[in-house]
């Protein structure tokens, strides 16, 4: 079955550090990837995406994500974090256009001052 | 341009009764989607609209569940008679038709959080 792995429920950094969330999906088949963030209290919001153009997407507020076909990840990162980008991330995969999104688990991020 | 909009955003309803959620979708979004939360699991895909057609209800755990979407515009998931399980945030999606090239961009309401008491 397809599925969606990220690595860690829970990641914390300080601010100004590095943030990497890892993604790993469970296909040969390049599917289209998402990075959806939600915080507190709010909907899910779309942050990145990638459908088989360009291998290094650039998202919203200064995060990007690079797809490695051959590791069948989906990264994202962001290299500087700040205060207002605590809130739960989550990866998700799309095998045709306009089906159903699969999941992965979510990881939560936060943020030290 | 308004956003997908869910109603109610919290319900509290005993185990055995009937609860209905309504999603609006973004207007003019032909694919509408239904997910599901459970505390602590993830996102889980119930069901998906293709204008009023049921596109894949592959997600839907059981016949307690009933997807409409009349006319192809808004959605409503009733859920009856409540179990203790069904407890979770209930999302809505909406994206363009499959012709608009964008089909697969989801843009997702606040969700609807119910408890079964």
């Amino acid at each position: 079955a397809q599925s969606v792995t990220q690595l860690g429920s829970h990641v914390s950094v300080s601010e100004g550090a590095l943030v990497l969330l890892r993604c790993n999906y469970s296909s040969s088949v390049p599917p289209y990837l998402f990075w959806y963030v939600q915080y507190p209290n709010q909907g899910l919001q779309l942050l990145l995406k990638y459908t088989s153009a360009a291998t290094l997407v650039k998202g919203i507020n200064g995060f990007e994500a690079e797809f490695k076909k051959s590791e069948t990840s989906f990264h994202l990162t962001k290299p500087s974090a700040h205060m207002s980008d605590a809130a739960e991330y989550f990866c998700a995969v799309n095998y045709n256009q306009g089906g159903k999104l699969i999941f992965g688990q979510g990881t939560e991020l936060s943020v030290k001052p | 341009e308004a956003g997908v909009t869910q109603f109610p955003s919290h319900s509290v309803i005993e185990k055995g009764q009937t609860v209905t959620l309504r999603c609006d979708p973004i207007s003019g979004h032909d694919n509408l989607y239904w997910y599901r939360r459970v505390m602590g699991k993830e996102i889980k895909f119930l069901l998906h609209f293709v204008k009023e057609s049921k596109q894949d209800e592959s997600g839907m755990p059981n016949n307690r569940f009933l997807a409409e979407r009349t006319g192809g515009t808004y959605s409503t998931l009733k859920v009856q008679p409540a179990e203790l399980e069904d407890s979770g945030v209930y999302f809505c999606a909406s994206s363009q038709g499959r012709t608009s090239g964008r089909a697969y961009e989801q843009y997702f309401g606040p969700g609807t959080r119910l408890t079964v008491t």
